[in-house]
């Protein structure tokens, strides 16, 4: 599972508060990815990093922000947390070597009321 | 960009029969095509993955098979068990690894006992 946590594993907070989301990983893989799951959409990239400090935009990457400061964090931030935001949230992480597939975390159900 | 559909979104067998999964991609320049499972309330495990200089792939009771011509692949789970019950994932990238996957919509399968 390339030792991936990710924190908090619930969290409910009220639609305007900003919330950030942790992923943590382990094995020093270079690359991290954001995905949020939702019924009928499988899962969809909202950010990703190719190494700290060089993020970069995913297919579904408005309303939300991300930082790596260092290798083994990836942060997921709402500015200001909206109902549609209520999604399951997957930390994912790649060595970057041909061949290597992504492994994933196990997720952080998020309820924006 | 990549576009990737599978098909059924739910699937319920009989323990012990077989089940497949299908999956079309868009870009003929994609390469690689992992398939990973989800069990509830965690994160998606890859559990075989095909490149496409190959034209099928078999580990165990699972085997993958890939028509470039037709752009689809799809997933053969023979011999199904009650463990096998999951949501199943497929992708698709250009990248010859796990880098900027494309996720189909999931097929929820139920192996009755």
């Amino acid at each position: 599972d390339a030792g991936i946590t990710q924190s908090p594993r619930h969290k409910v907070t009220e639609t305007g508060t900003p919330v950030t989301l942790r992923c943590h990983q382990t094995e020093n893989h270079r690359y991290m990815y954001w995905y949020r799951q939702d019924p009928g959409h499988g899962l969809r990239l909202i950010h990703y990093s190719y190494g700290v400090k060089d993020t970069d935009k995913g297919e579904v990457s408005d309303g939300y922000s991300v930082s790596r400061s260092k290798t083994e964090d990836f942060l997921l931030t709402l500015e200001s947390a909206t109902s549609s935001q209520t999604s399951v949230y997957f930390c994912a992480t790649l060595t970057g070597r041909v061949g290597e597939t992504q492994y994933f975390g196990p997720g952080t159900r998020l309820l924006v009321l | 960009g990549e576009n990737v559909e599978q098909h059924p979104s739910t699937l319920s067998v009989q323990e012990g029969d077989s089940a497949v999964i299908k999956c079309t991609y868009s870009d003929s320049a994609s390469n690689y095509f992992p398939w990973y499972k989800q069990e509830l309330g965690k994160g998606p495990q890859l559990i075989i993955d095909i490149r496409s200089n190959v034209g099928e792939k078999k580990d165990q009771r699972i085997a993958v098979t890939l028509n470039k011509t037709a752009k689809h692949f799809s997933l053969h789970i023979t011999e199904t068990q009650p463990e096998d019950s999951a949501v199943y994932f497929c992708a698709a990238s250009k990248e010859s690894s796990g880098d900027k996957l494309t996720f189909g919509t999931g097929t929820r399968l139920a192996v009755r006992p």
